[in-house]
């Protein structure tokens, strides 16, 4: 097992732009998490899968956000109509049940230009 | 409205000193504590954690403290060594939630 995977690791895009960034977490894992990291400052959780349902939404996921795990194997992070603010580090991480030490990834850096 | 915090941005030991890397929190929720190590290009590695029914755990060079009653905690490693050199994040679980909330980070220099 290579760990928690995390595709692409970088990404420019123009504003009003979508995009779609792709985690493979540890295949044991059922927690699947995705977190946002901005310059300065600590990662902030976004959302979180157990298997297949998303469970719990952060208030910073706005609707131009959106997350899946179908089958409860790799996950997307998609944002629509990207805006500068997105500009930010996306980590994925996974652990299993009740195990709070998470495997993350290498994170996407996305940029907006 | 930062839960965690950490309120040294940077900290340069000698090698083969202590380290001691701090941490405050003001909700009296949290009811687990970890540790994360950051290099660059790399996410976040887990390091360390404690439940708030203990004040102390060890692993190796790698001691946590918690104090409930101040909500603080601290990170200690003895012997620091170079390749200790990181971010290091404070972070903390609400009981009954799923989320961890991270602080914003302590730059660990080892000097050789």
């Amino acid at each position: 097992d290579t760990g928690v995977s995390q595709d692409p690791r970088h990404k420019i895009t123009k504003r009003g732009q979508n995009v779609t960034f792709r985690c493979d977490p540890i295949s044991e894992h059922n927690r699947l998490y995705w977190y946002r990291q901005t310059l300065g400052q600590g990662p902030e959780f976004l959302t979180y899968f157990q298997n297949e349902a998303q469970l719990e939404k952060s208030r910073l996921l706005s609707d131009r956000f959106s997350a899946e795990r179908p089958k409860g194997s790799f996950s997307t992070l998609e944002i629509q109509r990207t805006e500068q603010g997105d500009s930010a580090m996306y980590l994925c991480a996974s652990s299993l049940q009740n195990n709070y030490g998470y495997t993350f990834g290498s994170g996407t850096r996305l940029t907006v230009v | 409205d930062q839960q965690v915090k950490q309120n040294s941005p940077s900290l340069s030991v000698q090698e083969g000193r202590i380290s001691i890397l701090n941490c405050d929190y003001t909700n009296s929720m949290f009811d687990y504590f970890l540790w994360y190590k950051k290099y660059p290009a790399e996410g976040p590695t887990f390091l360390i954690s404690i439940s708030s029914i203990k004040d102390k755990n060890e692993d190796g060079r790698f001691t946590v403290f918690l104090n409930k009653s101040a909500k603080h905690l601290s990170l200690h490693i003895v012997p620091s060594q170079p390749g200790d050199s990181a971010v290091y994040f404070c972070a903390a679980r609400g009981t009954g939630a799923n989320n961890l909330f991270f602080g914003t980070g302590t730059r660990l220099t080892v000097i050789p």
